[in-house]
């Protein structure tokens, strides 16, 4: 079964330091997507970036950038040079994408982010 | 370009009662997917419609649960009689048929926050 595990549940960093969000995928479908959402607190789901299982480069989105290493099923979060407005609840989340790229997304629990001044 | 909007942004209501939720997706994607947030836990799957159709329901969690996509359009979610342990975000989301730059990326709402006393 398909299991996303985020095992930072809160992270405090200091502004402009890089931070590292801690997330690792258990799937058997060889095609899958992995993504990360920003969830401020104003609530509101925000797509930050797309892994696709057979992409040879790892993404990367302004600022964003994921670590992805597929032997060891992981895929963190990078953000370079974080910003008080970072201040959210990430989530790591997959698709198993074999059968069809509409199928439901499956969330990790999150990491809170807490970016200091 | 509007993005998915969701009403109401917050209900309460009392153990038994109906809340019918509704969700419009961004025009022209026939992509419709229901998740949820218990506080604290994973955000879950509902439910994925395309078009008018349920191409999934596997995550509704019972038959107090009823979900609709009138004409493909927007889409409600009736839960009836209400229970405690149905309080939580309730988020829609919506993407293209067909392949995107990020394999169908799902748009998500603002979400409903939901307490049931």
């Amino acid at each position: 079964a398909q299991k996303i595990t985020q095992t930072q549940p809160g992270m405090f960093v200091q502004e402009k330091e890089a931070v590292t969000l801690d997330c690792t995928y258990d799937t058997s479908d060889p095609s899958y997507g992995l993504f990360w959402y920003k969830q401020p607190s104003s609530g509101e789901m925000i797509f930050l970036i797309y892994q696709g299982s057979y992409d040879q480069q790892n993404a990367t989105e302004g600022r964003y950038s994921l670590n992805f290493q597929k032997a060891r099923k992981s895929a963190n979060l990078v953000i370079s040079a974080s910003q008080l407005g970072d201040s959210a609840m990430y989530f790591c989340a997959m698709r198993e994408e074999t059968m069809n790229r509409d199928d439901k997304i499956i969330f990790g629990k999150g990491t809170r982010l807490h970016i200091l001044p | 370009e509007a993005g998915v909007t969701q009403f109401p942004s917050h209900s309460v209501i009392e153990k038994g009662q109906t809340v019918t939720l509704r969700c419009d997706p961004i025009s022209g994607h026939d992509n419709l997917y229901w998740y949820r947030r218990v506080m604290g836990k994973e955000i879950k799957f509902l439910l994925h419609f395309v078009k008018e159709s349920k191409q999934d329901e596997s995550g509704m969690p019972n038959n107090r649960f009823l979900a609709e996509r009138t004409g493909g359009t927007y889409s409600t979610l009736k839960v009836q009689p209400a229970e405690l342990e149905d309080s939580g975000v309730y988020f829609c989301a919506s993407s293209q048929m067909g392949r995107g730059r990020w394999g169908n990326e799902q748009f998500f709402g603002p979400g409903t926050r939901l307490t049931v006393l």
